[in-house]
Formats: C-alpha cells, structure tokens, sequence
C-alpha cells in the first residue's frame, strides 16, 4: 500500500501559485519525500525531492513540516502547462526499493 | 540525461497470446521497475530488480514475469495475456539515491 495521501484532484487559476498537499503520517527517519508529475501520454517525471529542510528548484519548492508527516509542492506560477497529475512518494535510498505510488492528485490549471 | 527506452508505443494483441514488453536504460542503473497504470488506480507496481538475475515482487505479480539478463533491459511477460491486463505499462530505473527515470509507457490492448 501507498504510504502517502494527496487529494484526488485541484483547481488552481494560471498564474497563481498552486499547493499540493501531501500526508506521509507513517515517514521513517531515512525516508525522503519525492515529487513527480505526469502529463498526458508521457512517463512521469521527477521535479523534487528532500529528507527534512524544504528545497527549492527551477521547477518548484518543497515544504517538509517539522514533523515530516506532510509536506507541500509548490509551482509558484501556475501555468495551463503544469496540468498533470502529481505524485508524492516516499523511499529509502536503500538497494532493494520498492517504490510504490498512490493515485496522486489530477491538477487543472484554470485559463 | 538518463535515457529509458520502451521499445512499444501502442501494443493489440490476442487473448491467450505471449507478450513481451521490452525496457533498455542507458546509464548502468541498478534497479529496474514496471508498473501498470490504469484509470483511477494511479501507477501499480508489477516487479522489480534490483540486479541482473534478481527479480522481486511488486503489488500485482499475478499474471507477470520478468527477466533481466543484462543490466540495462528489463523485461515483461505476460504468459497468457488476458483482456484484464490491457492497461498502460510503465518501466522505470533508478541508481541509488537518485530519482525515478521513466520510459514513455506502452499502452497495451489485449481483444
């Protein structure tokens, strides 16, 4: 089973920035939080990751609670392109992953 | 960049017929993945390998084989395809520590 929870879907207008939530109650201290998307038709696509300290890219920002029991990506610019669906997932860098994903949640950029 | 090659973009086939799903990476990565996609479901993990020879179980084994020759391909059987396996497959590699690198996914059609 996922060990993580997102909400099944959000609407975010263009140009705003859009948070998507992500539970991951049950975290083990070497686990590391990472964010994917995928649109339509293609493979999905790594945008971030972190263990404890938020990170930020070009792509987006992360926010890890100090708990580390939730977390939030952010795009600070929504635009139409960044519809997708997006994943949260949590691993441990070990040999033997076994990456499990959860449904992810369906983002709408609203024009 | 990383470089994951599924050799099928679209896939028919016939009840009861072998199918083999092909994946190559390019860059000497140690573990292997493929996942089935459906509607509502999210990405499911099917195998995975961690090393050339080493298979391991993912969630939804039953109906699937693998076989990983060579550190670079990663292969999926279905023995006897069934219409309950027409779904989008995705394969995926990883070195330690770092992400997920998909292929752009097989949709396969089992009539």
């Amino acid at each position: 089973d996922a060990k993580t929870t997102q909400p099944p879907s959000m609407d975010c207008a263009e140009g705003r920035a859009a948070n998507l939530p992500c539970n991951h109650s049950t975290i083990s201290g070497n686990e590391y939080v990472y964010w994917y998307r995928q649109i339509h038709s293609q493979g999905p696509q790594y945008i971030i990751h972190g263990l404890k300290n938020n990170e930020t890219n070009e792509m987006a920002s992360l926010i890890i609670t100090e708990d580390r029991k939730s977390s939030t990506l952010i795009l600070p610019h929504a635009t139409l392109r960044d519809t997708a669906v997006y994943y949260c997932i949590v691993r441990v860098a070990s040999r033997d992953d076994k990456i499990i994903f959860g449904k992810g949640t369906r983002l709408h950029i609203l024009p | 960049d990383v470089k994951v090659t599924q050799s099928s973009r679209y896939l028919v086939k016939r009840t009861g017929e072998k199918v083999f799903l092909e994946c190559v990476q390019d860059m000497d990565h140690e573990n292997m993945f493929w996942y089935r996609q459906d509607p509502g479901l999210g990405l499911r993990l099917i195998y995975f390998s961690y090393d050339v020879k080493m298979k391991e179980k993912g969630d939804i084994p039953e109906g699937y084989s693998v076989s990983r020759e060579k550190k670079e391909r990663f292969s999926l059987i279905l023995e006897s395809a069934s219409t309950n396996q027409t779904s989008m497959y995705l394969c995926a590699s990883i070195q330690r520590g770092s992400p997920l690198h998909f292929g752009n996914g097989t949709r396969l059609t089992v009539t």
